[in-house]
């Protein structure tokens, strides 16, 4: 089973300010099957980021990831009041694992 | 637009059966696969199964011996049971659709359900 590692646990920025979110894992990730997910409290997560890189439906472009074999980056390049959540990264091997996550929170 | 739905019983006894069912709107069931994830109160995400139209199923290894994921594609829905319950299967249970590049695209509301005696 792959491991993700997720760092920091938390990230305390200001509006306006860059995020810059990591995602390692145990062994590589094939194909590049990784995502990235948004979670505010009291709702499912949001598929922001498929395939390392590429935005899902609706999501807007200051949001970014890149990244490959074990170590992956969420990038959210302006942080907007709506953007203070939990980020999850997400893969695909033989099974499916998520990491702990990383809570942006408000400085 | 894709929507998904659970419903079932908010509230299971240890050791009996947990049974969800998440219904499918907006698309065919017989496109894509479908999943099930859990995430207790105040922690991370934990994948279940999936399962194909066809009733093929794939579990999480931790979870197998105690999981079944089935389909219904007449009702256009897919359903988990989840057996020999403990506190520890208290969690929000979310259904998904698992797209082709193996992201979860489309997400329920999640149902939480609380396992206690």
């Amino acid at each position: 089973e792959i491991v993700l590692t997720q760092s920091p646990g938390t990230l305390s920025l200001s509006p306006g300010e860059r995020a810059t979110l990591s995602c390692r894992a145990s062994q590589s990730v094939r194909n590049k099957y990784l995502a990235w997910y948004q979670q505010k409290p009291g709702q499912a997560p949001r598929l922001l980021i498929y395939g390392a890189s590429s935005r899902a439906t609706g999501i807007p472009d200051r949001f970014s990831g890149s990244g490959s074999g074990t170590d992956f980056t969420l990038t959210i390049t302006r942080l907007e009041p709506e953007d203070f959540a939990v980020y999850y990264c997400q893969q695909y091997g033989s099974s499916f694992t998520f990491g702990p996550g990383t809570k942006v929170d408000i400085k | 637009q894709v929507q998904l739905q659970e419903s079932g019983p908010g509230l299971v006894k240890p050791s009996e059966i947990l049974s969800l069912t998440c219904a499918v709107s907006g698309t065919s069931i017989s496109t894509y696969q479908w999943s099930w994830i859990r995430q207790p109160p105040g922690k991370g995400l934990e994948w279940i199964g999936y399962v194909y139209y066809t009733g093929r199923a794939y579990y999480n290894p931790s979870l197998e011996s105690r999981v079944t994921i089935s389909v219904d594609t007449s009702k256009n829905q897919f359903s988990l049971k989840l057996s020999s319950v403990t506190a520890a299967d208290t969690a929000i249970y979310y259904c998904a659709r698992l797209y082709y590049d193996y992201s979860f695209n489309s997400w329920g509301q999640g149902t939480l359900v609380t396992v206690s005696s």
